[in-house]
């Protein structure tokens, strides 16, 4: 079973629409992360969480939120999607143990916004 | 400014034949590095990781790493390719502490020709 799994994993989508995109982990961790890739581009940071009652954006926040409804939940909203969104989206998980941060990364969701 | 570079945006090698995929690092502190790969349709697996000590990482395949502080460079290598290895593979960076978040580069496009 996956560690880190992702719903939906493909999602088509219309201009000005609300579209939540899920995150579950099982690998306990504490520290959740939402990144876009786009071609050319490598991953960006969309948000970041580190525990459940803190959220902090990161490089590309704008037009996305987050909810962290629980250590093991993390949630990604476009509030009104437009087409520069379609991309596609990663959740990962690391574990402050250690410090070293070493994420890892669910299957990806493919998101289309026509 | 703290950033990741990957100057091949894609690569064609000859099966069974060498490979090396380039990373330059610009960071502020110590790094702690990491390479990724991602198949077609996959989330990003870890390929290998260096934090501290041996500057020549083994990790994962068949693949090694060297870090040279000198150069801001954590290369990417392998003796022989197999088909399997094609697929785009990632740089990142992070702090050597707990605080972290990953910086990624562009990311290099293996194709591998029979």
């Amino acid at each position: 079973d996956a560690d880190v799994t992702q719903t939906p994993r493909n999602r088509i989508t219309k201009t000005g629409k609300r579209i939540m995109l899920e995150c579950s982990q099982t690998k306990g961790h504490d520290r959740m992360y939402w990144y876009r890739q786009d071609p050319g581009l490598g991953l960006r940071l969309i948000y970041y969480s580190f525990d459940v009652k803190d959220i902090n954006k990161g490089e590309i926040s704008d037009g996305y939120s987050v909810s962290r409804q629980a250590q093991a939940k993390f949630s990604l909203s476009l509030e009104s999607a437009i087409p520069n969104q379609t991309a596609l989206y990663f959740c990962a998980t690391s574990d402050r143990t250690g410090g070293r941060n070493e994420q890892f990364f669910g299957p990806g969701t493919r998101l289309t916004v026509l | 400014a703290q950033s990741v570079t990957q100057p091949d945006i894609h690569i064609t090698v000859s099966e069974g034949a060498s490979l090396e995929l380039r990373c330059n690092y610009s960071y502020g502190a110590t790094p702690y590095l990491f390479w990724y790969v991602q198949s077609p349709g996959q989330g990003l697996q870890l390929l290998l990781k260096y934090f501290s000590g041996d500057t020549l990482v083994q990790g994962i395949k068949g693949f090694e790493a060297e870090f040279k502080r000198s150069q801001s460079s954590f290369n990417l290598r392998k003796p022989s390719v197999h088909w399997s290895d094609a697929a785009e593979y990632f740089c990142a960076v992070g702090p050597g502490n707990q605080g972290g978040k990953l910086i990624f580069g562009q990311g290099t496009e293996l194709s591998v020709k029979p």
